[in-house]
């Protein structure tokens, strides 16, 4: 089974700054796929960011970036020019293709890391 | 463009009273919908996924049950709920570019 593993619960860091948020993932397969989501006060589930395993080159997304390392199985998110909006829980979750009887994709979740943006 | 949209939103109900969440999605068809629970801490659990109409896939053994009855609406369901149902839950559906894509989510409380 994948796991998926953010092994910073908080982290704070002051407006304008820069922050990197961890990730590492235990997988068999070669093909799949990976995603920063952020949860807000509001509690919704907003996709930041994802990448391909096959793609050598890291996802950007305006301030948002990562950093893939497949053969270490990291993932981590930078966010740079921290804005007051990005205090969220971050969520970094794996997956990959389930055909189980029929075409399906599963998302396995870390627990997450709540992230403060200070002013 | 797709949307999702899943109600109530909030939600308070006695131990041992049903349950019903809705889920519906728009601007897409056939996709892959999905049910997930929040409990109090972080993490989140997927309970339910289904890849067609009546085609219900579960998880995790549990006090609820799921249903497709059309399309682009998926239905979380519990006869009796517990009180250890209590929790927010996330209604999620993917689409053709291998994304998923959640809903609003739902506050349930069990008392």
């Amino acid at each position: 089974a994948q796991t998926v593993t953010q092994s910073q619960p908080e982290m704070s860091v002051q407006e304008a700054e820069t922050v990197t948020l961890s990730c590492t993932y235990d997988t068999s397969e070669n093909n799949y796929y990976l995603f920063w989501y952020k949860q807000p006060p509001s509690r919704q589930m907003i996709l930041v960011i994802r990448q391909e395993a096959y793609k050598q080159q890291n996802a950007t997304e305006n301030r948002f970036s990562v950093n893939f390392q497949k053969a270490a199985k990291s993932f981590s998110l930078k966010i740079s020019d921290s804005q007051l909006g990005d205090t969220a829980m971050y969520f970094c979750a794996f997956m990959k293709h389930v055909a189980s009887g029929g075409s399906n994709y599963k998302l396995t979740f870390g627990k997450g890391t709540l992230l403060t943006v200070n002013p | 463009s797709q949307t999702i949209h899943q109600w109530p939103a909030t939600l308070v109900q006695p131990v041992g009273s049903p349950l019903s969440l809705e889920c519906t999605v728009e601007g897409t068809s056939n996709p892959n919908l999905y049910w997930y629970r929040q409990a109090a801490g972080r993490g989140l659990q997927l309970l339910f996924y289904s890849v067609g109409i009546g085609q219900i896939s579960s998880e995790v053994p549990q006090n609820l049950s799921a249903s497709r009855p059309q399309d682009r609406q998926f239905i979380l369901s519990s006869k009796k709920l517990l009180l250890s149902d209590s929790g927010f839950y996330l209604c999620a559906y993917k689409q053709r570019g291998n994304t998923i894509y959640f809903g609003e989510g739902s506050w349930l409380t069990v008392v």
